[in-house]
């Protein structure tokens, strides 16, 4: 049984185009999480999701954007793509918010 | 900037031998503290999390935690080339941005036969 799940695994656009990924937890678990890990591996925490309250880092461009139907699912659209959101993005989830966390299998960006 | 400091390595250690992993956070009023094992072309596994001063012991990790040092550490017992892999220290640092945790650059691993 996968915990966390995420699609697609790969992901390889063109700038300028808007893409999704879906993230789905299993768990049970009330607070969902965005992270991004760049070319040199460091994980970075994109927003923070549960059922009444969105965090999000001042960092995140706005082009970035949470989107949850329920608890289960946390997706993140992102428009207007750049070179510069290449990465790996991983959806995590834990309870209760800030505990220990769970990472889903990642999603490779590549946009040429 | 709160921040979570390790060495990057690479740290080589010979099979069976003792690993000890170091990590130091700025931000005293942190409470959660977490150790991730990543392989390449993996996500994050979660291995170990402290919360009080002192050790906790599970298996052949030993996670240690001072406070009033700012520093946590990660022992791994009878390493095994399987141990190979880089380990991320993490922080859950209140206030530190979209209340996740804080990663540190992680320490990369090597287990010798």
């Amino acid at each position: 049984d996968t915990a966390v799940s995420q699609t697609p695994k790969y992901l390889v656009t063109q700038m300028g185009n808007d893409k999704s990924i879906k993230c789905e937890q299993n768990l049970g678990h009330d607070t969902m999480y965005w992270y991004k890990q760049d070319s040199k591996k460091f994980l970075k925490i994109m927003f923070s999701y549960n059922n009444k309250e969105l965090i999000i880092n001042e960092t995140v461009p706005n082009r970035f954007s949470p989107k949850s139907p329920d608890k289960a699912h946390l997706n993140l659209h992102i428009n207007s793509l750049e070179l510069g959101d290449s990465a790996v993005y991983f959806c995590a989830s834990s309870q209760p918010r800030g505990g220990e966390q769970y990472f889903g299998p990642g999603t490779r960006l590549t946009v040429t | 900037q709160k921040e979570v400091e390790q060495n990057s390595g690479p740290l080589s250690v010979p099979e069976g031998a003792i690993a000890s992993l170091n990590c130091t956070y700025s931000d005293r009023g942190s409470q959660s503290f977490f150790w991730y094992r990543q392989y390449s072309g993996k996500s994050p596994e979660l291995i170990m999390f402290i919360y009080s001063n002192g050790d906790k012991e599970d298996g052949r990790f030993t996670a240690q935690l001072n406070k009033a040092s700012q520093y946590v550490s990660l022992l791994i017992r009878d390493s095994q080339p399987s141990d190979s892999a880089t380990y991320l220290c993490a922080v859950n640092i209140a206030g530190g941005g979209a209340d996740g945790l804080t990663f540190g650059k992680g320490t990369h691993l090597i287990i010798q036969p």
